[in-house]
């Protein structure tokens, strides 16, 4: 199947600093890409939709300001925490899509301290 | 809007045990169903997935699922689980308004060996 990469897999920041977490499709392109977030013990909930070459869709609750996304070609989208929180502190997950089936990255651990 | 349910959060098993975890959603047109694994420190995995036709699925791994119109349900199954099954199982419908994939809660299976 396709595969989708992520990266950093963790990253440990300082309050008020911004993070970057990359999503790459490493065989296929991807027109849009999906941004989900993962509590512990619950489930992964739909953060945005990423379209390559235009502005995100964000969903109901998420801060467009605070997680910006930039799908600036068709096998890389960027997920920004900015002004991180401790509250921000989360598993973060990608995904692409390819003929209608949606692939997953292996997620990206994010503590802020 | 679309929900998803699972029954059990936590599912404890002896390898040959049958196993059934619960499925429900809410939305009463059409839908995509799917099943997702994530193995331990790996990334979300499509188990089986239900577009149209036999609404018995087969997936990989000796799983299947079945689609019941009428009860919202499309629970997954397999006759004997092994050690190597222990994982977290997701349940996933696409359909209604957006179109987006909602998961479950998710259920965390450990088989003991």
């Amino acid at each position: 199947g396709a595969v989708v990469s992520q990266h950093p897999s963790r990253v440990i920041c300082k309050s008020g600093t911004s993070v970057k977490i990359e999503c790459r499709s490493l065989d296929f392109q991807a027109t849009t890409m999906f941004w989900y977030r993962q509590f512990p013990k619950k489930s992964l909930m739909l953060m945005a939709t990423s379209n390559e070459g235009s502005k995100a869709t964000y969903e109901q609750g998420v801060e467009k300001d605070k997680f910006l996304i930039n799908h600036a070609s068709l096998t890389l989208s960027t997920l920004t925490v900015t002004s991180a929180h401790p509250e921000d502190s989360s598993f973060y997950i990608c995904s692409a899509t390819l003929v209608g089936e949606q692939f997953f990255g292996p997620g990206t651990r994010l503590t802020v301290l | 809007a679309q929900s998803v349910s699972q029954h059990n959060h936590h599912v404890i098993l002896s390898e040959a045990a049958s196993l059934e975890l619960g499925c429900n959603y809410s939305y009463g047109g059409t839908v995509n169903l799917f099943w997702y694994v994530q193995y331990p420190g790996q990334h979300l995995q499509l188990l089986l997935k239900y577009f149209s036709g036999d609404p018995l699925v087969k997936g990989i791994k000796g799983f299947e699922a079945e689609f019941i119109k009428s009860k919202f349900s499309f629970n997954l199954r397999k006759p004997s689980v092994q050690w190597s099954d222990t994982a977290e199982y997701f349940c996933a419908v696409k359909g209604g308004y957006g179109n987006k994939l909602v998961f479950g809660a998710g259920t965390i299976l450990r088989v003991k060996s």
